[in-house]
């Protein structure tokens, strides 16, 4: 596998449900970001983990709960979702948070929430 | 906050010919970075182009051009010889410091054949 990768890519679930989303990078990148993207709306950035640390939460509600056990690997884990919440999940890694650095995407996860 | 417009929710041109995608942004950075990102219909989000701020001269990747007019805070990009395989929502975005991209709404470009 190269680039970022993420599974499953297409997602179904209930609002009492719980189900994580995975994202790995296989470009020895060290900067880590998920966004969420709905249809005629801007990308929201929803979290940044540099070196596993994580460095900027946008105000997300806490039914997204992330975790980045290591730099190769994300994780969003989601409980208790809103239907509102059905969107396009991306995910992104560059070598580092800094402005000047190239951000590689994922192919993202088309969540939908009944 | 830094914020960026796409004036343009669509566009389309005719193969071979040559389209201009807009963008404009809003800062007090002198220093900063310009992005322009291709996602096609599959949805895995490639960079285009970059453009670091501080230098004058406009990037070029073969096909894709930017305009860049710092003080009128506009970022352009030009794709010549449009091919069908350049069909794809067009992202503009911005980056300083330690901040990462903020993006705009996006140009979904359409190529006729």
């Amino acid at each position: 596998e190269t680039g970022v990768t993420q599974t499953p890519r297409h997602l179904v679930m209930g609002m009492t449900n719980k189900k994580s989303l995975k994202c790995e990078q296989h470009l020895g990148h060290n900067a880590m970001y998920w966004y969420k993207q709905s249809a005629k709306k801007p990308l929201e950035l929803m979290f940044v983990y540099n070196f596993k640390e994580q460095t900027e939460n946008n105000s997300v509600p806490s039914r997204f709960s992330p975790e980045c056990p290591n730099s190769s690997h994300l994780f969003l884990h989601l409980h208790t979702l809103q239907p509102e919440d059905s969107a396009l999940y991306l995910c992104a890694s560059s070598q580092i948070l800094a402005s000047s650095y190239e951000q590689y995407f994922g192919p993202g996860t088309r969540l939908t929430v009944t | 906050a830094q914020t960026v417009t796409q004036s343009q929710p669509e566009m389309s041109v005719q193969e071979a010919e040559t389209v201009t995608l807009s963008c404009t942004y809003d800062t007090s950075e002198s220093d900063y970075y310009l992005f322009w990102y291709k996602q096609p219909p599959s949805r895995q989000m490639i960079l285009v182009i970059r453009q670091e701020a501080y230098k004058q001269q406009n990037a070029t990747e073969n096909r894709f051009s930017v305009n860049f007019q710092k003080a009128a805070k506009s970022f352009s990009l030009k794709i010549s010889d449009s091919q069908l395989g350049d069909a794809a929502m067009y992202f503009c975005a911005y980056s300083s410091g330690n901040t990462p991209l903020v993006f705009g709404k996006g140009t979904r470009l359409s190529v006729i054949a």
